[in-house]
C-alpha cells in the first residue's frame, strides 16, 4: 500500500539555519503531497501542498518540489526561527479515488530551533 | 469561524470500557475523516463519513465505529477499550465535491486507557 517516510529526528538547528527535512513516498498513481505542521498541544496545520509532478508547494517560507522521478517531497526553509519549532509531517492522498480523504501519514519529524 | 471543534479535550478510561468522541466540522464542509494519533507517530486513517455513510475505512476493527449527523458533525466510538488504544484522537473536515480544498484538523481528544 501506500507509505512515506520521512528522515528521523529530532533535529536541533540554530536561528537562521537552513533546513531540510527529507520525504519519499510509495504510491500507485499520481497522488497528491503536503506537509503539515503539529505546534504543541495543538491539531495538525496543512503547510504546504503539491498536487502534481514539479509542482512547488510554498508558505511562510517554506518550499518543497513534488520530484515524481525521485518519489520526493522535500521541505526547505533558508532560515529558521524559534517559532519554527513543531513537529512536521510529510503525507499524501491518493487522488485515484473520487472523493478520498484518506491521508498517509510519515511518523513525523520534531524540529527544535535554539536562539 | 470556529474552524474543526473536538469534545472532549482530554479523557480517561478503564479497560474494557466504551467512550465516544465528538466533532464538529468547519462550516460549509461536509465530510469528516477520524485519525489515531500514537504518541511519537504520525496519524493513522481511522475511516471517513460522507452523506451519514463510511465511504472509506483504514485497517482498525469493528471495535472502532462511528457515525455522522444530517448536521455533518460525526461521533466516533470505540468498544472494549485496550490500553493500546491510549492516542490523540483527530478529526479532519473538508467539502466534497470541490476540487483541491484542503483537510482542516482539530486539535483531537487525548484519550488515556488505564
Amino acid at each position: 500500500g501506500d507509505s512515506v517516510t520521512q528522515m528521523e529526528g529530532p533535529v536541533t538547528l540554530s536561528e537562521e539555519a537552513f533546513l531540510t527535512i527529507n520525504c519519499t513516498y510509495t504510491a500507485t498513481g499520481y497522488p497528491s503531497l503536503f506537509w503539515y505542521v503539529q505546534y504543541p498541544g495543538e491539531g495538525l496545520q496543512l503547510l504546504l501542498k503539491a498536487t502534481k509532478a514539479d509542482d512547488k508547494g510554498s508558505n511562510k517560507g517554506f518550499e518543497a518540489t513534488y520530484r515524481k522521478e525521485t518519489t520526493s517531497f522535500h521541505l526547505e526553509k533558508g532560515s529558521v526561527q524559534v517559532s519554527d519549532s513543531a513537529v512536521y509531517f510529510c503525507a499524501l492522498s491518493d487522488t485515484r479515488i473520487q472523493g478520498a480523504q484518506k491521508l498517509v501519514f510519515g511518523q513525523g519529524t520534531r524540529l527544535t530551533i535554539n536562539p | 469561524d470556529a474552524g474543526v471543534t473536538q469534545s472532549p479535550t482530554h479523557l480517561i478510561k478503564t479497560r474494557g470500557q466504551q467512550v465516544t468522541l465528538r466533532c464538529s466540522p468547519k462550516s460549509g464542509h461536509d465530510t469528516v475523516s477520524w485519525y489515531q494519533q500514537a504518541l511519537g507517530q504520525g496519524p493513522q486513517f481511522i475511516f471517513q463519513y460522507y452523506e451519514e455513510e463510511e465511504r472509506q475505512r483504514g485497517n482498525f476493527p469493528d471495535r472502532f465505529s462511528g457515525h455522522q449527523f444530517p448536521n455533518y458533525s460525526s461521533e466516533l466510538n470505540v468498544n472494549a477499550l485496550l490500553l493500546g488504544d491510549s492516542a490523540l484522537y483527530l478529526c479532519a473536515s473538508r467539502k466534497l465535491g470541490v476540487s483541491n480544498t484542503e483537510a482542516f484538523f482539530g486539535q483531537g481528544t487525548r484519550l488515556t486507557v488505564v
